[in-house]
């Protein structure tokens, strides 16, 4: 497969453990943000989003936290699985038509 | 529901050869529509984007080309590639301003 996790940052888990990743971003003005799941040799896929007027935000398992402060995003995974493993993309939105800016890659590794 | 498909998945093309890779959507009217390449152990970088037929923008020099012959239909080409053109190039599609990107299951390139 795509070998997208060579150089990358790299997160080490057990399984049903919590898992954090985070990410910082370089433009104050940027409104909108995403976090992707890549699994390798496939193309990302949507996690989770917000927006800059909120600092929190909840899915299945997955929670985004925003701290506009700082430029700094955060995906929080609860009770990680094995299926989990993927690399993980932070994208931020600031020109419009969704040309998202993407962060360079967390690998995260979940063993069983 | 809405479906992205590119090909080739794989593709392996000797340097100053051309190259045509296509992305269709289907679903969906109107899509912006992006080329994104990920060299391996890196981020995604945008290409292009389109926001109608025959509308392409460039967000970076290089050796490609674009084009959106029809609404749903997005192709990335090259009259003659270069060594550093190697990557995994995904298409994405969005029907938002600032919205979420749907990803292809990418298409792999290797030029020697």
């Amino acid at each position: 497969g795509e070998s997208v996790g060579l150089h990358l940052p790299t997160l080490s888990v057990q399984e049903g453990d919590n898992s954090i990743i985070n990410c910082a971003y370089s433009n104050s003005a940027s409104d909108y943000f995403i976090w992707y799941k890549q699994e390798s040799g496939k193309g990302p896929q949507f996690i989770i989003d917000i927006r800059s007027n909120m600092d929190k935000r909840q899915g299945q398992r997955v929670t985004v936290l925003l701290n506009k402060t700082v430029k700094h995003l955060s995906l929080q995974i609860a009770a990680t699985q094995p299926g989990d493993s993927a690399v993980y993309f932070c994208a931020e939105n600031n020109k419009g038509y969704s040309t998202l800016t993407f962060g360079k890659g967390t690998m995260l590794l979940v063993s069983p | 529901s809405q479906t992205i498909h590119q090909w080739p998945a794989t593709l392996v093309q000797p340097v100053g050869s051309p190259l045509s890779l296509e992305c269709t959507v289907e679903g969906t009217s109107n899509p912006n529509l992006y080329w994104y390449r990920q060299a391996a152990g890196r981020g995604l970088q945008l290409l292009f984007y389109s926001v109608g037929i025959g509308q392409i923008s460039s967000e970076v020099p290089q050796n490609l080309s674009a084009s959106r012959p029809q609404d749903r239909q997005f192709i990335l080409s090259s009259k003659k590639l270069l060594l550093s053109d190697s990557g995994f190039y995904l298409c994405a599609w969005s029907s938002l301003i600032a919205g979420e990107l749907f990803f292809g299951e990418g298409s792999r390139l290797t030029v020697l």
